[in-house]
């Protein structure tokens, strides 16, 4: 146990359904992320959030909606999803630049 | 932008042997050097790090060293054991921006 917990685990969605993936941190932490992991790109940055602002948009469809509404949760909207967006979908923490991050377990995520 | 490489991409070695898996990153700014490790169904976690300011950093079985000037730091673990089978990824940053390498699958034969 990490202290960074996501839910749900598994999701299986079609490509016109509308979910949301949620990350919970009791750390103290200001900083959260959402990281995609597949077989071929390992650890993908998505975005990042600092003090509840977001700060990195690292070029990801606006299928994929980020929303921080405090420094403990961190939510991924999705919508209108594609086959080849399948993958492990990890949250982080951290309590500032150039610490360690502490990952969730993740949410694998198929869309069928 | 950032461009982060691990090799190699697979090591196989025997329970006792040592490992080392090298990571090299383009970024002058990067000052923070962390390893991670990720097993089977879980998030990666730090298993050691170390600062711009310091050249090598030990924690019993686990090492890493930092050639700041080639840009490239190393992970050694010695003594392999089962255990240390997983994935390890390091993850060099200057910033927020924590850039991935691409990951080294290590097996420890028994």
């Amino acid at each position: 146990e990490t202290g960074v917990t996501q839910t749900p685990r598994h999701l299986v969605m079609g490509m016109t359904n509308k979910k949301s993936l949620k990350c919970e941190q009791h750390l103290g932490h200001n900083a959260m992320y959402w990281y995609k992991q597949s077989a071929k790109k390992p650890l993908e940055l998505m975005f990042v959030y600092s003090l509840e602002e977001r700060v990195e948009n690292n070029s990801v469809p606006s299928r994929f909606s980020p929303e921080c509404p405090n420094s403990s949760h961190l939510f991924l909207h999705l919508h209108t999803l594609q086959p080849e967006d399948s993958a492990l979908y990890l949250c982080a923490s951290s309590q500032e630049r150039n610490t360690e991050a502490f990952f969730g377990q993740g949410t694998r995520l198929t869309v069928v | 932008g950032e461009n982060v490489e691990q090799h190699p991409s697979t090591l196989s070695v025997q329970e006792g042997d040592s490992a080392v898996i090298k990571c090299t990153y383009s970024d002058s700014a990067s000052n923070y050097f962390p390893w991670y490790k990720q097993e089977l169904g879980k998030g990666p976690q730090l298993i050691i790090d170390i600062r711009s300011n310091v050249g090598e950093k030990k924690d019993q079985r686990i090492a890493v060293t930092l050639n700041k000037t080639a840009k490239h730091f190393s992970l050694h673990i010695t003594e392999t054991q089962p255990e240390d089978s997983a994935v390890y990824f390091c993850a060099p940053s200057g910033t927020y921006k924590y850039i991935f390498g691409t990951g080294t699958r290590l097996k420890v034969l028994a």
